[in-house]
């Protein structure tokens, strides 16, 4: 089955503590990203990555690190996560960036940082 | 800063009523996407709209392209409690998704 992994689903955590959040996805997709969703604010992207080993900054990078290694993961990483990152995050995934690629979403992983 | 506004934000009618949620921007997209998100889930696509003025049927819900590719809308016919659920458009104006913030739709039974 075509589908985007991500892990943990929740996890509440201590300021500064690090903590990654991965995603894998099995469909030999090119093209991945991150993105936080908070009310109101709809899906903001945090980083994306066109192929392995490219990686750039959407529109909310701070606070965030990402690698991109191997082609099937891409892991989120928050080196010292604050209260203001607790919010929402969806790892996608898509074939390319054409007009009408479809991007394939995990989960979410609800993060709570206290 | 490209800017796709959805409205409205949140409509709660009853079943078997009609119902239409815009998608604007002042931006020209080479495609609009429109994606269903229930709690708990990532969102799924429905449809995508390429062409000025394309419209595409899926069940009861009818999807537009504006004219000038700078807008859309989603109409359901006769919803029923299974639509209830997150819509979220998405247009591409090249390369990158840009997402309006949603409209949390709820159908009473």
């Amino acid at each position: 089955e075509a589908q985007v992994t991500q892990n943990p689903r929740y996890l509440i955590t201590v300021t500064g503590k690090k903590l990654t959040v991965t995603c894998s996805q099995n469909m030999n997709h090119e093209y991945m990203s991150w993105y936080r969703q908070d009310p109101g604010l709809g899906l903001r992207q945090i980083y994306y990555s066109m192929n392995v080993e490219v990686t750039d900054k959407g529109d909310v990078p701070e606070g965030y690190k990402v690698s991109r290694k191997e082609k099937r993961n891409f892991p989120l990483i928050l080196e010292s996560p604050s209260p203001n990152q607790t919010s929402l995050y969806f790892c996608a995934s898509s074939a390319g960036q054409g007009a009408t690629s479809e991007a394939f979403f995990g989960q979410g992983t609800r993060l709570t940082v206290v | 800063t490209q800017l796709l506004e959805q409205s409205p934000q949140f409509l709660s009618i009853q079943e078997g009523e009609n119902l239409t949620v815009y998608c604007n921007s002042s931006s020209v997209f080479s495609s609009l996407q429109w994606y269903r998100q229930e709690p708990g889930e990532g969102p799924v696509l429905l449809v995508t709209v390429v062409t000025g003025g394309e419209v595409k049927k899926l069940k009861r819900l009818t999807f537009q392209f504006g004219d000038a590719r700078k807008d859309s809308s989603l109409h359901i016919t006769a919803a029923q409690p299974g639509d209830t659920g997150l819509y979220l458009c998405a247009g591409r104006p090249r390369y990158q998704l840009i997402w309006g913030a949603g409209t949390k739709l709820i159908i009473k039974p």
